[in-house]
């Protein structure tokens, strides 16, 4: 599975949106990108994965750049309780892999 | 529909000891992996199982070990327990049909040896 690297830390004031940004770039074309969330001491929690495509749901927004390098997570209103670290992996889509290869994600704080 | 279960939430043992740990992956779900996290290690992989088999395997020693049952639930097993075992065991659930789904983890169980 490909590296991943994200900021250490972001703060985002509560309401605002709250961008996470993530460098995939030696990502291979049939990697995805998925996004987790691990509030404290509790299990990382699924937010959002893709491939290439712009993906939202309930939680978020994943933007993926055109050459697929990079992307952004996107919280659209930021509250107290996405304080969490946010973790950005890539992995292949089917067949065996199945292992998730966590970094040290970035850590958000939500302020008021 | 009911998440990814653990049992039991806090565990705290001695040198030397054994523990097992259960899993309860969400209905349906045939794949049941594990992890465990540290604060100098962060999160990594232990090993998976699908219908029975253990089909991925993490970098541990053998001492860490585990199974899966015919109703999918699956249990690890740490024999002979050192102290840089404590950690917090996760386990994740996946439909297990291609080795790539949505893992969807439980609370975990928090293990302290003392």
């Amino acid at each position: 599975d490909a590296k991943t690297t994200q900021p250490t830390s972001m703060d985002c004031a509560e309401g605002r949106a709250a961008n996470l940004p993530c460098n995939h770039s030696t990502i291979s074309g049939n990697e995805y990108v998925y996004w987790y969330r691990q509030i404290h001491s509790q299990g990382p929690q699924y937010i959002i994965h893709g491939l290439k495509n712009n993906e939202t749901n309930e939680m978020a927004s994943l933007i993926i750049t055109e050459d697929r390098k990079s992307s952004t997570l996107i919280l659209p209103h930021a509250t107290l309780r996405d304080t969490a670290v946010y973790y950005c992996i890539v992995r292949v889509e089917g067949g065996t892999a199945s292992k998730l290869t966590f970094g040290t994600g970035t850590r958000l704080q939500v302020t008021l | 529909k009911a998440g990814v279960t653990q049992t039991p939430r806090y565990l705290i043992k001695t040198r030397g000891q054994q523990v097992t740990l259960s899993c309860s992956p969400i209905s349906g779900h045939r794949s049941v992996s594990w992890y465990q996290q540290t604060p100098g290690q962060g999160l990594q992989f232990l090993f998976e199982y699908f219908s029975e088999t253990q089909r991925n395997k993490g970098n541990f020693p053998g001492r860490f070990s585990g199974r899966q049952f015919s109703n999918s639930r699956s249990e690890m097993n740490v024999s002979t327990l050192e102290l840089g075992d404590s950690a917090l065991y996760l386990c994740a659930s996946s439909f297990g049909q291609s080795g790539g789904e949505t893992q969807y983890f439980g609370p975990g169980t928090r293990l302290l040896v003392l």
